[in-house]
């Protein structure tokens, strides 16, 4: 499968801990982005990378969450001291760099569960 | 805030074609239509785009009017598979932009 892969699917943790997630964009998409979305609503961009640069923040990130993509390949979003309404999915999509109206291409996401 | 209307809900009969209606009145001249769908506990999927000219490919055909003002989402012919959110997005040209999504409709096939 060559689309965009998201780890793990599911996550269960309780309040006040860190979780990690990992997304890995489809092979030469210099574009990545983080979305939340929360039980009967469309996703909420979060955060948007063109290769290693983080250019775009939603104000929801606030400062426990941090995204990075190191190589400009994979990337990790990191939630710290969780709080019960960060339960959600967290997807990621990714885009070609080049020409326009390119589409994203989403992952399955990561639901997390704040117990 | 999303920049389109659609319809909370709709139905439609398994074989029958499904058309899903879509207002988007404050459409740019360098915005796009965008469909996805979100079958349940998956990733919004990607089904088609259009500037002003209607767009069809294998998953569905895209008729905007003359004026941009709306658009309709053609699935020709259902199936139970078919069920799922779909959401109706404008987005400018650059393809760097993030998506902001509304409610979306949530089409139920019946058998």
């Amino acid at each position: 499968d060559t689309g965009v892969s998201q780890d793990p699917r599911h996550k269960i943790t309780k309040r006040g801990q860190n979780v990690t997630f990992r997304c890995d964009p489809i092979s030469e998409h210099n574009r990545l982005y983080w979305y939340r979305q929360t039980l009967g609503q469309g996703p909420e961009f979060l955060t948007y990378f063109q290769n290693e640069a983080q250019l775009e923040k939603s104000r929801l990130l606030s400062d426990r969450f941090s995204a990075e993509r190191p190589k400009g390949s994979f990337s990790t979003l990191e939630i710290q001291r969780t709080e019960q309404g960060d339960s959600a999915m967290y997807l990621c999509a990714s885009s070609p760099g080049t020409g326009g109206n390119q589409p994203q291409h989403f992952g399955d996401g990561t639901r997390l569960s704040i117990l | 805030d999303a920049k389109t209307t659609q319809p909370t809900s709709m139905d439609c009969a398994e074989g029958r074609a499904a058309n899903l209606p879509c207002n988007h009145s404050t459409i740019s001249g360098n915005e796009y239509v965008y469909w996805y769908r979100q079958i349940h506990s998956q990733g919004p999927q990607y089904i088609i785009h259009g500037l002003k000219n209607n767009e069809t490919n294998e998953m569905a055909s895209l008729i905007i009017t003359e004026d941009r003002k709306s658009s309709t989402l053609i699935l020709p012919h259902a199936t139970l598979r078919d069920t799922a959110v779909y959401y109706c997005i404008v987005r400018p040209l650059s393809s760097a932009s993030k998506i902001i999504f509304g409610s979306g409709t949530r089409l139920s096939i019946r058998p």
